[in-house]
């Protein structure tokens, strides 16, 4: 089985600062790794997957994320944040075809 | 494409009663999942089709919940004797994998459905 652990349930941060999201999970095997954003009302919307090969992924919105497989870490990052990235941010785990999602981190932007 | 669409979008009942949702996914997209999102926590798994069979449900299911895919389009989740337990937001998502691709393919989700049980 696998687990995932977002450690922050919340990030202020102030708009155009940079903000790192945090994802850390435990697995027996080797999995995939995503991080999805949802915002108000709305469904989850896949920003980025790590699947094999460069750690450094690049997703939608200027978002990225590094895989550390010493760590099990997959953070997110983003080097300047806007009012509009204000949403839930999940980080989902799987070795196969069913994943586990973290609880998510609400990202909220202040002006 | 137009996205994968829920209905309904909210859901109040009573307890006891049955409810069913329905989920129309992408339209070329084989695989379908439904899920269950509690306030503060992120969507657990509930079961998953591959076209029309029901290929895996979570342990975590109760009996009084039943999904289908009749000819591998929409599907639906059917919750029976409804409890106040099970309110929560309904996800539905799907996806297009292929053989091998062992499960690294995205997924797309519904809006979701929000049953309250009174």
């Amino acid at each position: 089985a696998q687990s995932v652990t977002q450690l922050d349930s919340q990030v202020p941060v102030f708009e155009e600062a940079p903000v790192e999201l945090r994802c850390n999970y435990s697995s027996s095997v080797s999995v995939y790794l995503f991080w999805y954003v949802q915002y108000p009302n709305q469904g989850l919307q896949l920003l980025l997957k790590y699947l094999s090969g460069s750690t450094l992924v690049k997703g939608i919105n200027g978002f990225e994320a590094e895989f550390n497989k010493s760590q099990t870490s997959f953070h997110l990052r983003k080097p300047s944040v806007h009012i509009s990235d204000t949403a839930e941010y999940f980080c989902a785990v799987t070795p196969g075809y069913i994943p586990t999602f973290g609880r998510g981190t609400s990202l909220i932007v202040h002006p | 494409d137009t996205g994968v669409s829920q209905n309904p979008r909210h859901k109040i009942t009573k307890r006891g009663q049955n409810v069913t949702f329905r989920c129309d996914p992408i339209s070329e997209h084989n695989r379908l999942y439904w899920y269950r999102q509690t306030l503060g926590q992120g969507p657990e798994f509930l079961t998953y089709f591959q076209n029309e069979a029901q290929l895996e449900k979570s342990r975590l299911l109760s009996d009084r919940f039943s999904a289908e895919r009749p000819k591998g389009s929409f599907s639906t989740l059917e919750i029976q004797r409804t409890e106040q337990g099970d309110s929560a937001m309904y996800l539905c998502a799907s996806s297009l994998n292929i053989d091998g691709d062992r499960g690294g393919v995205g997924q797309f989700f519904g809006p979701g459905t929000r049953l309250t049980v009174l």
